[in-house]
């Protein structure tokens, strides 16, 4: 149980277009769940929590109108890299918060997508 | 959110036991210790979490002392695929479950 999915796994697209990536919770419902960005050789950076039908909460220094996130249902979350530049290349992970109550800290994370832009 | 420290990487050989400690001196009365698992280019993975004495699961033990200002997660007899990243997260889960990742320890497994 308390799978998560993303997708795509990986996406290649121009300087300039917009990525839409996916977050699934597949046997569970998830009211909040989160987008990390990973560079190579390095750790997690939570980017923002994402709250099924209210607005994200963004973590300083990520910029909310280049990472659009939407959060329509309890089982789906979306990160939408606008107008994306190569610098914006990375490895974007999502995490949905734990269905057990009580449960501090269990999230479970989904694949990952990796996004290079040209 | 307190802060977590851990060796920047580690080596062992397969067959062997493997501590892996981590130091968390602002530890808050109800913040829990989380261990996850990352192998390159997959998300991480759930590991442990205790909150003090020793937990243990089916793939590792987690060593918390009377104080909580350190924990110590304990892989038995490594094999290679225990190559990964371990990162330990404190937290209490109720500041919007927010997880904090450290910088980790770069587990290596040799032959």
């Amino acid at each position: 149980g308390a799978v998560v999915s993303q997708h795509p796994s990986w996406v290649i697209c121009k300087s300039g277009t917009s990525v839409k990536i996916e977050c699934r919770s597949l046997d569970f419902q998830a009211t909040t769940m989160f987008w990390y960005r990973q560079f190579p050789k390095q750790s997690l950076m939570l980017m923002a929590t994402s709250n099924e039908g209210s607005k994200a909460t963004y973590e300083q220094g990520v910029e909310k109108d280049k990472f659009l996130i939407n959060h329509a249902s309890l089982t789906l979350s979306t990160l939408t890299v606008t107008s994306a530049h190569p610098e914006d290349s990375s490895f974007y992970i999502c995490s949905a918060r734990g269905p057990r109550e009580g449960a501090a800290n269990e999230q479970f994370f989904g694949p990952g997508t990796r996004l290079t832009v040209l | 959110l307190a802060k977590t420290t851990q060796p920047i990487s580690m080596d062992s050989y397969e067959g062997q036991e493997v501590n892996i400690t981590c130091s968390h001196n602002n530890i808050a009365t109800n913040d829990y210790i989380t261990w996850y698992q990352q192998f390159p280019s997959q998300g991480p993975r759930f590991i442990i979490q205790g909150y003090k004495t020793k937990v243990t699961n089916e793939v590792a033990s987690l060593f918390i002392p009377a104080d909580r200002k350190s924990s110590t997660l304990s892989l038995p007899r490594v094999s290679l695929s225990d190559t990964a990243v371990y990162y330990c997260l404190v937290g209490d889960g109720n500041q919007g479950g927010k997880l904090i990742f450290g910088q980790g320890t770069e587990l290596s497994v040799k032959p």
